[in-house]
Parts: C-alpha cells; sequence; structure tokens
C-alpha cells in the first residue's frame, strides 16, 4: 500500500519566519496531494491542495510543490504567526480508487512571539 | 453549518458495550469516509460508500465495526463489544465526485472512551 512519510515531527519558528514541511510518497501513480491543518480538539481542515498536473499552488502566505520524480511534497508557511500553530499533516490517496486518503504522522508547528 | 456533522461528539462507555455513531455530510456529496484517529497520529482510513454503497473496508475494520449509509445521506457506524483498544477519535469526512480528484470535508470528530 502507499506510504507517506512527513518531516519534521516538530518545528518551532519565530513568528514571521517562513516553514517548511516536507512529505514523501512511494506510489508513483498517486496524483493527489492535500494539506490538513488541525488544531488541538478540531476537525481536520484542509488548507491547500495540488494535482499532480502542477508542480507549485499558492494561497497567501501559504504554497505547496510537487517534485514527481523525486516523489516529494512541500508545504511552505510565509510570515508565520502564532495563529498558524496547529498540527499538520499531508496526505495521499491510497490505491484501489476511491480517493480514500492514508496521512502522514504530522507536524507540530509552534510559532513562538 | 452546512458542513459535516457528527454525533455524539463524545462517547464514555464500558467495555463490552456497543456504542453507534451518526454523521451527517455536505449536502449532495454523494461520497462518505469514516477515519479513526488516536493521540498523536494522523486519521487512518475505515471505510468509504459512494452513495448508499459500501465500497471498501479497511483490514483495520474488524468484524465489531459496521457502517451503514441506508438512504445515501447520513452515516452510522456501530461498534459491538467494545474494548479498550477502540479508544480514539472517528472522523467522518464527505465528498462530491467530479471530473478531478474529490476534495474530502472532515467533521468534527466523536471521541470515544472506553473505560
Amino acid at each position: 500500500g502507499e506510504n507517506v512519510e512527513q518531516h519534521p515531527s516538530t518545528l518551532s519558528v519565530q513568528e514571521g519566519d517562513s516553514a517548511v514541511i516536507k512529505c514523501t510518497y512511494s506510489d508513483s501513480a498517486s496524483n493527489y496531494f492535500p494539506w490538513y491543518k488541525q488544531e488541538l480538539g478540531k476537525r481536520p481542515q484542509l488548507i491547500i491542495d495540488i494535482r499532480s498536473n502542477v508542480g507549485e499552488k499558492k494561497d497567501q502566505r501559504i504554497a505547496v510543490t510537487l517534485n514527481k520524480t523525486a516523489k516529494h511534497f512541500s508545504l511552505h508557511i510565509t510570515e508565520t504567526q502564532p495563529e498558524d500553530s496547529a498540527v499538520y499533516f499531508c496526505a495521499v490517496p491510497l490505491t484501489g480508487g476511491g480517493n480514500k486518503l492514508t496521512f502522514g504522522t504530522g507536524t507540530q508547528l509552534k510559532v513562538e512571539l | 453549518d452546512t458542513g459535516v456533522s457528527q454525533d455524539p461528539r463524545h462517547k464514555i462507555t464500558k467495555r463490552g458495550q456497543n456504542v453507534t455513531f451518526r454523521c451527517d455530510p455536505i449536502s449532495e456529496h454523494n461520497r462518505l469516509y469514516w477515519y479513526r484517529q488516536t493521540l498523536g497520529q494522523g486519521p487512518e482510513f475505515l471505510t468509504y460508500f459512494q452513495n448508499e454503497a459500501q465500497l471498501e473496508k479497511s483490514r483495520l475494520l474488524s468484524d465489531r465495526f459496521s457502517a451503514e449509509r441506508p438512504k445515501g445521506s447520513f452515516s452510522t457506524l456501530e461498534i459491538q463489544r467494545t474494548e479498550q483498544g477502540d479508544s480514539a477519535m472517528y472522523l467522518c469526512a464527505s465528498s462530491v465526485t467530479g471530473l478531478s480528484t474529490d476534495t474530502q470535508y472532515f467533521g468534527p470528530g466523536t471521541r470515544l472512551t472506553v473505560l
């Protein structure tokens, strides 16, 4: 089955700095790469996703880059703010159709004042 | 609120009891997924429906678990003879199929504690 590795597991940055989280996957047929943000006790919320026909997508301070050759994709958050503090999960579809997702192990991002 | 809703939000039960959770997807979303999340981990896929048809079940889903979506709208997840290892957050997500890969929106989850 599909395997997703996510790094780092924890990330601490100063407010205003950038944060980068990287995920690698094993199935070269994967074509959809979402990122979810989960605050403590809350639901996972989709913050950005990218499909395999593009290499980069931006939405204000958030961007995702995809390298299909190397089978990795990264989340970039610029000008970090305290409200960005949360756990971030990458995901890729499991094999077999239906777009059921397998998630990375998460990155705890802490933005310090 | 037009998002995915789940009920109850919290459930405490004793080992051996049966529990049932409900998920109401976003209106007109034809796909509905159940995931389980334990502390410090990402969600793990359990099963999914397209309309009323249950199309796949993960090997994580033991025989004590059953899910239904009788009219293609809300879904229920039942756990029989609960065990302490069943303690987790049970998340529901829904999506609508389209020309490109569908995006999943999650509900707030039901936190199950088995004593």
